[in-house]
């Protein structure tokens, strides 16, 4: 397939594990974002990946979230001891370099990773 | 820093009924674009229609138009002859251009949920 893909599609864990939730971005995209959906919160902006430049980590809630973009493709999002507010569907999109570029200005989403922290 | 604001929680419509959502959002930027996106259950999130801020003329595509005000921050979307298969959450958003013309991250209004039925 060509589309932006995730792992898991689901995830349950215990209070104080840590996961790791992966993105496979379409093949030659150099932007890469991670959203978080939650039912209180919507969705929000958590991290972006652009080339090499050092990522926007604007987003992110708190130090026990982190991201790596190995290569400049696949993405790895870290949540560390995890907390029951962390509970979500963890989005990821990429998109080209610039808006301009033939659909420079659409972000594609993957299908999310629904977290559970029980 | 940017805000969007869907005012609508949940609508619903008859089947080949014309339908429009509300999208308002606040900026000091002048170089931006407006996106409609839609999520089915599946989680999968669809880009309806795009908007860049410096054209005036409304986007459409096939069955769905937007109107943008500019000077009003305004950017609804109009769905006419609504089908079942529209049944699902929009969402409204922003991205800011950064410098150099690449693009920023997504800001996401609360979403409208919307009901098509037969």
């Amino acid at each position: 397939g060509a589309g932006v893909s995730q792992s898991p599609s689901n995830k349950v864990t215990e209070k104080g594990k840590d996961v790791e939730l992966r993105c496979d971005p379409i093949s030659g995209h150099t932007a890469l974002y991670w959203y978080r959906q939650s039912l209180g919160q919507g969705l929000e902006f958590l991290i972006y990946f652009q080339g090499n430049s050092a990522p926007d980590k604007s987003g992110l809630p708190s130090d026990r979230f982190s991201a790596e973009r190995t290569g400049g493709s696949v993405s790895t999002l870290t949540i560390q001891r995890t907390q029951q507010e962390d509970s979500a569907v963890y989005l990821c999109a990429s998109s080209s370099r610039l808006a301009g570029a033939p659909g420079g200005n659409e972000q594609f989403f993957g299908p999310g990773t629904r977290l559970t922290v029980l | 820093a940017q805000t969007v604001t869907q005012s609508q929680p949940e609508m619903s419509v008859q089947e080949a009924e014309t339908v429009t959502l509300s999208c308002t959002y606040d900026t000091s930027e002048n170089n931006y674009y407006l996106f409609w996106y839609k999520q089915p259950p599946s989680r999968q999130m669809i880009l309806v229609i795009r908007q860049e801020a410096y054209k005036q003329q409304n986007a459409t595509e096939n069955r769905f138009s937007v109107n943008f005000q500019k000077a009003a921050k305004s950017f609804s979307l109009k769905i006419s002859d609504s089908q079942l298969g529209d049944t699902a959450m929009y969402f409204c958003a922003f991205m800011k251009l950064n410098y150099g013309g690449s693009q920023g991250n997504l800001i996401f209004g609360k979403g409208t949920k919307l009901s098509v039925k037969p």
